[in-house]
């Protein structure tokens, strides 16, 4: 069985950081790629960040590009989110997410349960 | 670029088939099939109910149905029950490598 935990959200001040981690089991973990969809208070979805199963090549969405880093590390089954300069507009639930498959990167099947980042002075 | 347009709300009785959709351009819907509908429970991480347009994975209702057409990707529900009240939204991967979702509908059974 799958099974995505987040871990590392709480409460930072703006232009702070904070690391973000997702532990992974119940699959393969250096064979899928990995994503973090974050939701703000009462909104919709909205992708962050991918990276592929061997960790060479990560993808952002605009909003975040230069401000946060995605990186796994196998040997620990983590997925990871540096986030820094963070923004009041940055408060969301953070997921994990993972592919039913190993061939497509952004296509999140199986979520975990999230981890709350509130960016507040 | 910009988030898929969903309506904000759908309804109807038990029973019944209600359908969503969920619009984007070439870029995104129309170009790939690639499109996911998701049902997000209040306080609960999104579940995956459609993949690839059109496919359901183990366990979700073959009452839930995804289809599409040009830039417009549809769920419908059929017989309706009271426990498929939720927030939907839909997904789809995008050229220059990223996923857009739209911005949810709330599904109420009357």
């Amino acid at each position: 069985e799958v099974q995505l935990v987040e871990s590392g959200g709480g409460l930072v001040q703006p232009g702070g950081s904070l690391r973000l981690s997702c532990a992974a089991s119940g699959f393969t973990f250096s064979s899928y790629a990995m994503s973090w969809v974050r939701q703000a208070p009462g909104k919709g979805l909205e992708w962050v960040s991918s990276i592929s199963g061997s960790g060479g090549s990560t993808y952002y969405a605009d909003s975040v590009k230069g401000r946060f880093t995605i990186s796994r590390d196998s040997s620990k089954n983590t997925l990871y989110l540096q986030m820094t300069s963070l923004r009041v507009e940055d408060t969301a639930v953070y997921y994990c997410a993972t592919p039913r498959d190993t061939v497509t990167t952004f296509s999140p099947a199986y979520w975990g349960q999230g981890t709350l980042v509130t960016v507040s002075s | 670029q910009s988030a898929l347009t969903q309506p904000p709300s759908a309804s109807g009785s038990p029973g019944q088939s209600v359908t969503i959709s969920c619009t984007g351009t070439s870029s995104d819907v129309g170009g790939y099939n690639y499109v996911f509908w998701f049902q997000q429970n209040p306080g609960k991480a999104p579940k995956l109910m459609i993949y690839e347009v059109s496919k359901r994975p183990s366990g979700v209702p073959d009452r839930f149905s995804g289809s599409k057409s040009g830039n417009t990707a549809s769920l419908t529900v059929s017989g309706l029950q009271a426990e498929d009240e939720a927030d939907y939204y839909c997904s789809s991967y995008a050229s220059s490598n990223n996923l857009l979702f739209g911005g949810g509908t709330k599904l109420t059974v009357l």
